[in-house]
């Protein structure tokens, strides 16, 4: 079946201004991770839904991040008043079934640019 | 919390053998993923290890000791195309996963 699908694949800011980032999991899987990823680096916990649960935000670097997912499916990322260090890679991941969270399949990411 | 650390970057030659591995701190420890990245691609799910002892996925295994907090990515007969990144990291249960520093192998002929 399809894939995790990430939207916008880029996306160029202003400084200061909101964006959305938006990922579609794989059907039926139950959880939903949101990482971040710079240049070069290693992948940076931001948020977990699992199911109907309260999500696991402590990841979150400050209050201008917030997420939702709707439904139990789809999933935003919501970015307030943008700053130049939130240029980054923002990875979406579900996972589900008998492997649960230890296998976990990656959208294509969306490549944010604060300028 | 949990940490994992593996080490920044390992070269070797095609057809060689490498060895990649992660050493980790965590609570509620149920296993240790493998994941592969390639430059400017996504993450994609390797081997995974809940029990000590070896994995074997084709020219992947994977190797965990949990008295030792320590398991190892195996690369055999390396080819050019596994230059990429790679990452380790824990699970417990339905929590959150925490990834390790990422180790970026470089091949070379």
């Amino acid at each position: 079946g399809a894939g995790v699908s990430q939207s916008p694949s880029n996306k160029v800011t202003e400084k200061g201004k909101d964006v959305e980032l938006r990922c579609d999991p794989i059907s039926g899987h139950t959880a939903l991770y949101w990482y971040r990823q710079s240049l070069g680096q290693g992948l940076e916990f931001l948020i977990y839904f699992q199911g109907n649960s309260a999500p696991d935000k402590s990841g979150l670097p400050s209050d201008r991040f917030s997420a939702e997912r709707t439904g139990g499916s789809v999933s935003t990322l919501t970015i307030q008043r943008t700053q130049q260090e939130d240029s980054a890679v923002y990875l979406c991941a579900s996972s589900g079934g008998l492997a649960g969270p230890r296998e976990q399949y990656f959208g294509p990411g969306t490549r944010l640019t604060v300028t | 919390g949990q940490s994992l650390e593996q080490p920044s970057e390992v070269t070797a030659v095609e057809g060689a053998i490498v060895q990649i591995n992660c050493t980790y701190q965590t609570s509620g420890f149920y296993g240790l993923s493998w994941y592969q990245q390639h430059d400017g691609g996504a993450p994609t799910f390797l081997s995974y290890n809940a029990l000590d002892g070896l994995e074997e996925t084709g020219r992947f295994s994977s190797f965990l000791s949990r008295s030792d907090s320590y398991g190892y990515l195996l690369l055999q007969e390396l080819q050019m195309k596994d230059s990429a990144s790679y990452f380790c990291a824990t699970s417990g249960g339905y929590q959150k996963v925490t990834f390790g520093t990422g180790t970026k192998l470089q091949v070379i002929p």
